[in-house]
């Protein structure tokens, strides 16, 4: 375990559903990432939020909704997705920027669009 | 802008040899280096890290990386490649301005017996 817990590990969902990914840390960090990661593709850099604002958002579509209620849990919600979101979905976190001790990133979700 | 090159999309060695990982950076200021692995299915892992201090650097599982500014460059390498050690192999760089991490495209190492 690495310290970044994300649920569920699997999901799989139809076009028009709505589920949510969640992803907790209790490392008292302050900064908080959603990476999209597709096969053959590089790591996608979604959404940042640190001391729970919002500090990026790389043109991410609005079927994509994220949330920061607290420096602990972020989620990422879902709605109407299309076959190609499918991906694995990872959160990561990091004190600061992140220079002195890098990210601290969660298993990931697999996520299937069906 | 930042940016982190892996040239190499896949790189095989047979179990055993030395293995070599390339990655070159661009960030402003002093730079912040990384190397992380993932394995099927699981996020990325520490590997090691370069702030400052020895250009060589010692990281898990028997890697290291060697920083080297005139070259901007910071390639990760084992004397020894094992068959475990297959996986996908990201570059991360940070400049002292106070930017995010910036991920290379990764780099698949495929080690056969």
């Amino acid at each position: 375990e690495t310290g970044v817990t994300q649920t569920p590990r699997h999901l799989v969902m139809g076009m028009t559903n709505k589920k949510s990914l969640k992803c907790e840390q209790h490392l008292g960090h302050n900064a908080m990432y959603w990476y999209k990661q597709s096969a053959k593709k590089p790591l996608e850099l979604m959404f940042v939020y640190s001391l729970e604002e919002r500090v990026e958002n790389n043109s991410v579509p609005s079927r994509f909704s994220p949330e920061c209620p607290n420096s602990s849990h972020l989620f990422l919600h879902l709605h109407t997705l299309q076959p190609e979101d499918s991906a694995l979905y990872l959160c990561a976190s990091s004190q600061g920027q992140g220079h002195n001790y890098g990210y601290t990133f969660g298993s990931g979700t697999r996520l299937t669009v069906v | 802008a930042q940016s982190v090159a892996q040239p190499e999309d896949q790189v095989n060695v047979a179990e055993g040899n030395p293995l070599t990982v390339k990655c070159t950076y661009s960030v402003s200021g002093n730079p912040y280096l990384f190397w992380y692995v993932q394995y099927p299915n699981r996020g990325l892992q520490f590997l090691l890290k370069y702030i400052t201090g020895d250009n060589l650097v010692k990281g898990s599982y028997g890697f290291e990386a060697e920083f080297n500014k005139s070259q901007t460059s910071f390639h990760l390498k084992k004397p020894s490649a094992l068959v475990s050690d297959s996986a996908l192999y990201f570059c991360a760089a940070t400049g002292n301005a106070g930017n995010m991490l910036t991920f290379g495209g990764g780099t698949r190492l495929m080690v056969k017996p």
